[in-house]
This record gives C-alpha cells, structure tokens and sequence, in this order.
C-alpha cells in the first residue's frame, strides 16, 4: 500500500517571500501522479499542482512549482511571493496510474500561515 | 458547468442513529468518490462509484454504504454511527474511474458530529 508522509505539521512565511512544504511517499508501482491540494477554511479541496511521475521536468503553475525527486520519492512543493490567500492546510496526495479507480492518498497535511 | 455540491452542510446525529450524505457531481462527470476527514488528519478513502457500481473501497466497514443514480448524483450512508465517525465526509468527482489525465473536483463537505 502507498504511504503519504508531511513531516512538517505547520510552517509560517512572510508574505512576499517564498517558502518550501515537504513531502514524501512510498510506493513500489513506477507509473503514478502526485498532487498538492489546498484547503481553507472553506473546506473545499483545491487542486495547486499535478505532476506525472513520467515526466521528468518539474511542474509549474505560476508561483507554485514542484520539486520531484522520483528516485528519493520525495515531492515538496515551493510556493513563491507569497500572499494572504495562501494561507490554508495544504495536503500532498498520490494516485496510483492505470488503476482501475481513481483512489487518492492522502498525508496528514501541512497548516501554512502567512505573515503581513 | 455546475461544481460539486454536498448537502447538508452540518450534521448532528446521536450514537446508533443512521445519517445519509448526498452530493451532486460536477455536470459531465460519471465517477463520484467518498472520503472522511477526521480532525487534524488527511482525507481517507472510503469507496468510489462509477456508473452506478462500487469500484473500489478503502478500510472502511460495511455499516458504510452507498449508492450512485442515473444521473451520477451519489449518497454515503452510515449505519450504527459512533462517536469516531465524526468528521468532514468529502465527495469528489472525476470523469471516468481510471481515466489518465482528469481532475478530482472536491465538494465543500459534510461536517458530521456523533453525540
């Protein structure tokens, strides 16, 4: 089974500046995609970044991009000039490529607060 | 395109009663999958449906049930309900069980609270 590990429960940043949220995961299957989702208060789980394990370039979505060591499994996420907005929980999740359903794993996840 | 939506909001149900969750998938999609996220914790998965059959299911006992309609709207009951059943229960939509390259779009949630 694939685990999902944040190691940092909460992490503070101050607005403007950039900050890195740390993931690891297990897993012996070498075709999967990893996602890093945000939650705030809302509750609504939001899709920041995917990244396809296949690729070997790491994925960017404007200020949000990926740092994905396939052979360490290890995906951290960085998140550069950093707004109010940002603030929020943010889980790291797997997904399991050509599988017959599309079952997600999550971690724990990481409390992100950002400073004015 | 209409998002996914989780009713109700707020639940509070006594220890031994049964409650039933909806959610309504995002327009176009045919996959509905339920997790529960106890406080302090990542989601979990509890099952999924794909045109209106179970495929796939997590550690969860069989007093979690579901169902999904026609029209891949989905409902998640829970039957003898426990203290540790508290949580936010999650519905997500996707096009197509394994499907390469779609989105999971997540509902706001279902707080629940057993007393």
């Amino acid at each position: 089974a694939q685990t999902v590990t944040q190691s940092q429960p909460e992490m503070s940043v101050q607005e403007a500046e950039t900050v890195t949220l740390s993931c690891t995961y297990d897993t012996s299957e070498s075709d999967y995609y990893l996602f890093w989702y945000k939650q705030p208060p809302s509750r609504q789980m939001i899709l920041v970044i995917r990244q396809e394990a296949y690729k070997q370039q790491n994925a960017t979505e404007n200020r949000f991009s990926v740092n994905f060591q396939k052979a360490a499994k290890s995906f951290s996420l960085k998140i550069s000039d950093s707004q109010l907005g940002d603030a929020a929980m943010y889980f790291c999740a797997y997904r399991s490529d050509g599988g017959s359903n599309y079952k997600l794993t999550f971690g724990k996840g990481t409390l992100l607060t950002v400073n004015p | 395109e209409t998002g996914v939506t989780q009713s109700p909001t707020h639940l509070i149900k006594t220890r031994g009663q049964q409650v039933t969750l909806r959610c309504s998938s995002q327009s176009g999609h045919n996959t509905v999958s339920w997790y529960q996220q106890a406080l302090g914790q990542g989601p979990q998965f509890i099952f999924q449906y794909y045109r209106e059959e179970e495929n796939g299911r997590g550690n969860f006992p069989p007093r979690f049930s579901g169902l999904q309609f026609p029209n891949y709207s989905s409902e998640l009951n829970v039957n003898a309900l426990e203290l540790d059943d508290s949580a936010l229960y999650l519905c997500a939509s996707s096009l197509g069980a394994g499907v390469l390259n779609t989105e999971a779009f997540f509902g706001q949630g279902t707080r629940l609270t057993v007393v």
